[in-house]
């Protein structure tokens, strides 16, 4: 069965400077990855998903992500953090084969941004 | 439009006793998902829902883990006796109907139900 690790539980930066949150996969077919953010007392909204086209990935709020095949990675990064990039964030990974809908989510990485 | 409504956001409860959420998806969403996220993981997926048919509920408790989506709209997850361990968030989601296979339709997340069982 797929998983996802995330290996960061805590990730702290400063305002401006760049933001990387590391996703490793595990899939036993090509996998469909997505990274998904949630905001305090808010849904999960998507952020981005790869579904085997480009292998980088851009989402919304200038966050991009790059699948790499030979590491298993899927790690989220943005040039440049804004206070209101501090949220959870989840990596999601679906085996997509019959049910792309059959998501398994990592533990997320609370994104801290100090001004 | 609207985006996916749950209630109530927050309940209190102590253990033994029973408990029952409410999803309103996204209108024309056939899919309806609800969630179990415990602090400190990811969501863990209790049951899928196309229309009023139970597609997937490989990982719902059915010992004290009921849900029911009667009219293929809005959906009722209920918990009878609950635990301790069922303190969690339980997010309700939605997606439009798959007609590709292999082809991703996004999930909607609602706010979710944060229960703490005392």
């Amino acid at each position: 069965a797929q998983s996802v690790t995330q290996l960061d539980s805590h990730v702290s930066v400063s305002e401006g400077t760049p933001v990387l949150l590391r996703c490793n996969y595990s899939s036993s077919y090509s996998p469909s990855l997505f990274w998904y953010v949630q905001h305090p007392n808010k849904g999960l909204q998507l952020l981005l998903k790869y579904t085997s086209a480009a292998t980088l990935v851009k989402g919304i709020n200038g966050f991009e992500a790059e699948f790499k095949k030979s590491e298993t990675s899927f790690h989220l990064t943005k040039p440049s953090a804004h206070m209101s990039d501090a949220a959870e964030y989840f990596c999601v990974v679906s085996e997509g084969l019959y049910n792309n809908n059959d998501m398994r989510f990592g533990a997320g990485t609370r994104l801290t941004v100090k001004p | 439009e609207a985006g996916v409504a749950q209630s109530p956001r927050y309940k209190i409860i102590e253990k033994r006793q029973s408990v029952a959420f409410w999803c309103n998806p996204i209108s024309g969403h056939a899919t309806l998902y609800w969630y179990q996220q415990i602090l400190g993981q990811g969501p863990k997926l209790l049951i899928q829902f196309q229309n009023n048919g139970v597609v997937d509920d490989s990982q719902l408790p059915k010992d004290r883990f009921s849900a029911e989506r009667l009219k293929g709209v809005d959906s009722t997850l209920k918990i009878q006796p609950a635990k301790l361990e069922d303190s969690a968030v339980y997010l309700c989601a939605s997606s439009s109907l798959r007609v590709v296979a292999g082809t991703y339709n996004e999930q909607f997340f609602g706010p979710g139900t944060r229960l703490t069982v005392l």
